[in-house]
């Protein structure tokens, strides 16, 4: 049973471009949860998927960041007219449901994104 | 805001020796995780504390959580170099959707 799948591994992008991110969660596993994470500090929450609906997009800034979790293939996390405080790293987390004590997340080796 | 915060942010010891992290908190929670981190990688998970529970064990790592006090310590017993890593802390509160991390211990084990 592959783990959470993240690609591109690295992303390099130029000011004003798109980035899109691709996160293939764990094999039976509905919920898929973004975060970023600057360097030396802990991850923040962007947002939270089920198949084809967005349950939580609270943490996610309202302009140019968008993202899905389609019926069919990975979430995808996408980010127009990107600027240079977008460079971190973006990991993608899935579970297989949500409940008491069952919320574990398995992380995916994460996106590092760096806009010149 | 909810947000776990770990102290120490960093923490030197040498191999053999236990290290001892703690994670406060704002909130009621539903239940809080301690994750790993090395260099460059994703999270891993350790170990999960529900709000009901006040200790647990999982090989050498020692968790207990003291919801009166909203903190939470994780323990590692005889630590090795290869535990060298960043650790957090992470919450959920009841019927949100939300996981909180804090800022992370950035644990070195000397050889």
């Amino acid at each position: 049973n592959a783990g959470v799948m993240q690609n591109p591994r690295h992303l390099v992008r130029r000011r004003g471009q798109e980035a899109r991110l691709r996160c293939s969660p764990m094999k039976g596993h509905s919920h898929v949860y973004w975060y970023r994470q600057l360097p030396e500090e802990g991850l923040k929450f962007m947002v939270y998927l089920q198949k084809e609906n967005i349950i939580d997009e609270s943490g996610m800034p309202k302009e140019r960041f968008s993202a899905e979790f389609p019926k069919e293939g990975p979430s995808i996390l996408r980010i127009q007219q990107v600027v240079r405080g977008d460079s971190a790293a973006y990991f993608c987390a899935s579970s297989p449901f949500r409940g008491m004590g069952t919320d574990t997340q398995y992380f995916g080796p994460g996106t590092r994104l760096t806009v010149l | 805001s909810q947000q776990g915060e770990e102290d120490p942010q960093a923490l030197s010891i040498q191999e053999g020796e236990n290290a001892t992290m703690n994670c406060s908190y704002k909130t009621s929670i539903n239940n809080l995780q301690w994750y790993r981190q090395n260099s460059g990688r994703g999270l891993v998970h350790l170990i999960l504390i529900r709000s009901n529970e006040r200790e647990k064990h999982s090989g050498r790592l020692r968790v207990t959580l003291d919801t009166s006090k909203k903190s939470s310590s994780l323990l590692i017993t005889a630590s090795r170099a290869a535990d060298t890593a960043s650790y957090f802390c992470a919450t959920r509160e009841d019927n949100f959707n939300k996981f909180y991390f804090g800022s992370g211990t950035k644990l070195n084990v000397k050889p």
